[in-house]
């Protein structure tokens, strides 16, 4: 059973057309993640959500946004895409931030791939 | 700036054999490590971790070790299997719950 579910799987928008990728779960977790992953780079964290406090990494850009309106569902919104926008961008989740016990980790969804032209 | 770095882009080893898979770190607070497997067109899956206060933890066929002192951290899977075959990422933990990957390491495991 999909656990962290990624829609579309591939999208492709023009140039500075706004676009919006979604992500859903399952596992009912407090924490959600959106990563940027361009090709043979390592994940890039963006932003996350605890339950619904908002924490934007430093170096994302004003042009991605995000929503959490409810604890399954996540938005990641790109307001005006460029064309070094175009990557894999993968959701995560995990039950919580602070443990750091053995075992808490994150559930990536399947990723959606954006094509900007 | 890349704080987890994994050098080997790529590694090839023989069904049977010991595969070991290298990452370097340079934030001196992470305090939890991790490391994932992913396939193709899927989203990277949680293998094995270990915490900052350990050196070494084992959970099958799968063994992390953590050298704090010289920041390095290495995957150790033995005996390798043909369904191995995947790209690695290590993955560390800073304070805010912010994760830090490096760029992978694509294993091939030759039967």
């Amino acid at each position: 059973d999909a656990m962290v579910i990624q829609n579309p799987r591939y999208q492709v928008t023009q140039f500075g057309k706004p676009v919006t990728l979604s992500c859903s779960q399952t596992l009912n977790h407090n924490v959600m993640y959106w990563y940027q992953q361009k090709s043979s780079q390592a994940p890039k964290l963006l932003f996350h959500y605890y339950d619904k406090d908002f924490n934007n990494e430093a170096d994302t850009p004003d042009n991605f946004q995000s929503r959490r309106p409810n604890t399954s569902f996540c938005f990641l919104d790109i307001r005006s895409p460029g064309l070094g926008d175009a990557a894999m961008y993968l959701c995560a989740t995990s039950r919580d931030t602070l443990a750091g016990a053995l075992g808490d980790t994150q559930y990536f969804g399947p990723g959606t791939r954006l094509t900007v032209l | 700036d890349q704080q987890v770095k994994q050098n080997s882009p790529s590694l090839s080893v023989q069904e049977g054999r010991i595969s070991i898979l290298n990452c370097d770190y340079t934030n001196s607070m992470f305090d939890y490590f991790l490391w994932y497997k992913k396939y193709p067109a899927e989203g990277p899956t949680f293998l094995i971790s270990i915490s900052s206060i350990k050196d070494k933890n084992e959970d099958g066929r799968f063994t992390v070790f953590l050298n704090k002192s010289a920041k390095h951290l290495s995957l150790h899977i033995v005996p390798s299997q043909p369904g191995d075959s995947a790209v690695y990422f290590c993955a560390a933990r800073a304070t805010g719950n912010q994760f830090y990957f490096g760029t992978g390491t694509s294993l091939t495991v030759i039967p």
